[in-house]
């Protein structure tokens, strides 16, 4: 069964600082892995998604990288903003295509 | 707007009193599912549908049911709500054919809050 840890749980920075957000699963057969954004109470907002295939991608300040024969994922996020803080989901979907498997996410604060 | 709507989006409700939790999407979707997510536990899949009158179980799909009799729609149904049904509920949508979107990206609706007493 596909198990997927983050690490840090919690990350606070000061502003502008550059960070990087790590994910790790434990089975290599997947179809795509999906980054996503959730602030308090809300839904989630999907930042990045990364085929299998790829090796990373980005948007704007992000970037999100998968070393799939590893099991890891990082998500860059460059010169930080207090717009930034929010928790961060690390999603992993499987070869059919049926299911996402989340790790417990990061709790990034980033100080003004 | 492309987007996925569930309602409704807090609901208090008492042990045993049937619920349903909509789920419709507008951007003609195949797949849909429905995730819970409680504290510690973080997001688990209850149930998921590949296309119309086709759902299958998730993790966790006791006590749920779920029926796809049209392609946009998604209801999430607790026959006998419980205490330990007390969650945020988040229905999901993607395209499972390559070229229509990104396949199997998944869209988020913003989440409905059951407390049941």
């Amino acid at each position: 069964k596909q198990e997927v840890t983050q690490i840090p749980a919690a990350l606070s920075v000061p502003e502008g600082e550059n960070l990087v957000l790590n994910c790790s699963f434990t089975d290599s057969a997947i179809y795509n892995l999906q980054w996503f954004r959730q602030d308090p109470g809300k839904g989630l907002t999907s930042l990045l998604l990364i085929q299998s295939s790829q090796r990373e991608q980005t948007s704007g300040r992000l970037n999100a990288s998968l070393d799939k024969s590893s099991g890891r994922s990082t998500l860059y996020i460059a010169a930080s903003q207090p717009g930034d803080s929010a928790t961060y989901l690390c999603a992993v979907g499987n070869n059919a295509g049926n299911m996402l498997t989340f790790g417990g996410g990061t709790r990034l604060m980033v100080k003004p | 707007e492309a987007q996925v709507t569930q309602n409704p989006r807090y609901l208090i409700t008492v042990t045993g009193k049937k619920l349903t939790v909509t789920c419709s999407q507008n951007m003609n979707h195949e797949y849909m599912s429905w995730y819970r997510q409680d504290p510690g536990l973080g997001l688990r899949q209850i149930y998921y549908s590949m296309n119309v009158e086709v759902t299958d179980k998730g993790d966790v799909p006791e006590g749920y049911k779920v029926s796809r009799k049209e392609k946009r729609n998604f209801p999430l149904i607790l026959e006998s709500p419980s205490p330990n049904q007390t969650s945020l509920y988040f229905c999901a949508s993607s395209s499972s054919l390559p070229g229509q979107d990104t396949p199997y990206e998944q869209y988020f609706g913003p989440g409905t809050r059951l407390t049941v007493t």
